[in-house]
């Protein structure tokens, strides 16, 4: 079965310091990988997907970058973080090929930015 | 771009009663469509997946119903219980970058 995990759980960062999350998904070699964001109260918003290593496509930037350092790792990362960057960050995976699979998400990352 | 309407913003019922979610999408093409759902603090989970073949979706008791003619989507169960508070989301898998757009989601709230 395959696992998704998220690290941290969670982060209380300051505004201007450097961020970095990161998923690892277990069980299932090349999958397609996503990041989400959703704020507070709020609905997700892609951010980010990548069908292969060392290849990551930016749908909304929000002033962070993305990697994927490793088949099974994509990594969310900043220099400086906003308070806007607040959230709660999710990771997805699904099966390689059609856009049309289902996405099945990690528990996610909540950051607060003061 | 393409997008999906969530008029309802929250919903609150009682056990047994009938839960009927209202979601439209807009797109240049015939879309698979999603039903997720979301616990507090937790990533949403998959709950209904239909596509153009089918037009129908049957999990856990809810059921969805997939429109092309008017463009909709709704999600209903016929009995609802308190387990089923959640954040239900409509969801279209685009055409275009590998990807989801969400609906604004539905608070749906069950009480005893």
């Amino acid at each position: 079965a395959q696992t998704i995990h998220q690290w941290p759980v969670a982060e209380i960062k300051a505004v201007g310091s450097p961020l970095s999350l990161g998923c690892t998904i277990k069980g299932k070699s090349s999958p397609n990988l996503y990041w989400y964001w959703q704020a507070t109260g709020g609905t997700l918003q892609q951010l980010f997907y990548s069908i292969t290593v060392g290849q990551v496509e930016s749908v909304v930037q929000l002033n962070l970058s993305a990697s994927r350092p490793k088949d099974d790792q994509f990594i969310l990362s900043t220099e400086k973080l906003l308070l806007s960057h607040s959230g709660f960050y999710l990771c997805a995976w699904s099966l390689s090929g059609g856009n049309q699979d289902t996405q099945y998400f990690g528990p996610g990352t909540r950051l607060l930015v003061l | 771009g393409d997008s999906v309407t969530q008029m309802q913003g929250q919903v609150t019922l009682s056990e047994d009663d009938f839960l009927f979610i209202n979601c439209t999408y807009s797109t240049t093409w015939y879309p698979t469509l999603f039903w997720y759902v979301q616990y507090p603090g937790e990533g949403p989970q998959l709950l209904l997946k239909v596509t153009t073949a089918n037009n129908k979706g049957i999990s856990r008791g809810f059921e969805a119903t997939y429109d092309k003619g008017t463009t909709s989507f709704h999600l209903q169960k016929a009995s609802v219980q308190e387990s089923d508070s959640a954040v239900y989301y409509c969801v279209l898998a685009h055409n275009y970058a590998q990807g989801l757009t969400f609906g604004l989601g539905t608070r749906v709230s069950v009480f005893p």
